[in-house]
């Protein structure tokens, strides 16, 4: 079955600097690869999702590129806020909904 | 337009007893799933189901089990509670037939089981 393997577990950077999270899948026939912010004792909100015929995806001060070739995958956030400090996931699936998660990534902004 | 609503939001149990939570998808969603997330970890699926029949479930084992009425809404049952059992049970609903990037998953707050 699909296994994601995300990187760093933890990651802490200064307010206005950029964020980079990085995740590889192992399952190549996976199509849909959505990324999720989950603040202490709330829900996971989904922040952004690419599928696979698609290289980048940007939204705002948020992007996400896929390498379909390495079976990887990347979130990228500029210009960081405090509010931005959260636990992000990666995941992956075949479009059936059924997402398999990596481990997250605490993210803390420091002011 | 009411998200995904779950209940109760935490519980604590005894070792051996079994445990119900309950969940209300989004409004106009049909299909819901249910995931486990321990503490400090990405969620893992557990099941899901549509049109009140399990379509898909993950290694989880034959404790767990579920059912999702005619209003769409949906119940998680975990029997003889251990306490590996304790996590957080995130409930997330979506759109039966549209493919996850057509329709994403919503999540609700979880319920957060203690086993003791």
């Amino acid at each position: 079955g699909e296994n994601v393997e995300q990187h760093p577990s933890t990651l802490s950077v200064q307010e206005g600097d950029s964020a980079v999270i990085k995740c590889t899948y192992s399952d190549s026939a996976s199509n849909y690869f959505p990324w999720y912010k989950q603040e202490l004792g709330k829900r996971p909100q989904l922040i952004i999702d690419i599928r696979s015929n698609v290289g980048e995806k940007k939204d705002q001060r948020i992007a996400v590129t896929l390498n379909k070739t390495a079976k990887h995958f990347s979130l990228h956030i500029t210009e960081t806020q405090p509010e931005d400090s959260a636990v992000y996931f990666c995941a992956a699936s075949q479009g059936a909904q059924k997402l398999v998660f990596g481990q997250g990534t605490r993210l803390t902004i420091n002011p | 337009d009411a998200g995904v609503t779950q209940s109760p939001t935490h519980l604590i149990k005894t070792r051996g007893q079994q445990v119900t939570l309950r969940c209300s998808p989004k409004s106009g969603h049909d299909t819901v799933s249910w995931y486990q997330q321990a503490l400090g970890q990405g969620p893992q699926f557990i099941f899901q189901y549509y049109e009140e029949e399990e379509r898909q479930r993950g290694n989880f084992p034959d404790r767990f089990s579920g059912h999702q009425f005619p209003n769409y809404s949906s119940e998680l049952n975990v029997n003889a509670l251990l306490l590996g059992d304790s996590a957080l049970y995130l409930c997330a609903s979506s759109l039966k037939g549209q493919s996850s990037y057509n329709s994403p998953l919503h999540f609700g707050n979880g319920t957060r089981l203690t086993v003791t």
